[in-house]
């Protein structure tokens, strides 16, 4: 498997500001997903992002709030705009392998 | 520490016993299931798989059951250690779709 890795780790943002977390993968993948992780709750789906057009965001998510870039088939990011305290949550970056998913160690986000 | 399994059910097991943990999936059509270990400060690991025309899979001391008849997934542990302790998901997949959708977890702690 590949090696995905995010940054920041973490951060402290005030609230009205943007924050860009950025995920790379150590070799070419052809689909990279963002997931929200909420405090005390499983991973939820933000949308799927693909080299060469825009992402497909899932219900409840619109690319205003959530813009997502992919410039090449090994790097990715995720935007949270405007942030406010309801944005405060661990976001993950995932590619598909054949199979499985693999993660990446997330970015733990507050929003004050 | 940190952890994401603050609200989420907690299974609290003795050291040295089995661990059952179990996911009710909604999706009829899914027919490939993932178990992830989520540990405090990181992202979700691979731990087992299933497809649908299998009903058990066992892995190193993990064992996967698949009952598609009601729709339940359960992850078996044998002699849990304390580096069990986590956080587990359940992710479940149709063919149709490249999407992981993940259940709501449990929280193992394991006693000393």
């Amino acid at each position: 498997s590949a090696v995905i890795s995010q940054k920041p780790s973490r951060d402290i943002c005030q609230r009205g500001t943007s924050l860009t977390i950025q995920c790379q993968v150590d070799s070419q993948v052809t689909m990279m997903f963002w997931y929200r992780q909420q405090p005390g709750q499983s991973l939820t789906l933000i949308a799927t992002a693909n080299q060469g057009s825009e992402a497909t965001y899932e219900s409840g998510f619109v690319i205003d709030k959530f813009p997502i870039s992919r410039p090449n088939l090994t790097f990715s990011t995720l935007t949270v705009s405007n942030m406010s305290p309801e944005d405060s949550s661990i976001y993950l970056c995932s590619y598909r392998g054949s199979s499985e998913a693999f993660f990446g160690q997330g970015t733990r986000l507050t929003v004050v | 520490g940190e952890s994401v399994g603050l609200h989420l059910p907690t299974l609290s097991v003795q050291e040295g016993d089995n661990s059952i943990i179990n996911c009710a999936y909604s999706n009829s059509a899914s027919d490939y299931f993932i178990w992830y270990k989520q540990e405090s400060g990181k992202g979700p690991q691979f731990i087992i798989d299933i497809r649908s025309n299998m009903d058990k899979r066992q892995g190193q001391r993990v064992t996967v059951l698949l009952n598609k008849t009601v729709k339940h997934l359960s992850l078996q542990i044998a002699a849990t250690q304390p580096g069990d302790s986590a956080v587990y998901f359940c992710a479940e997949n149709s063919g149709s779709s490249y999407k992981l959708i993940f259940g709501s977890g449990t929280r193992l702690l394991v006693r000393p």
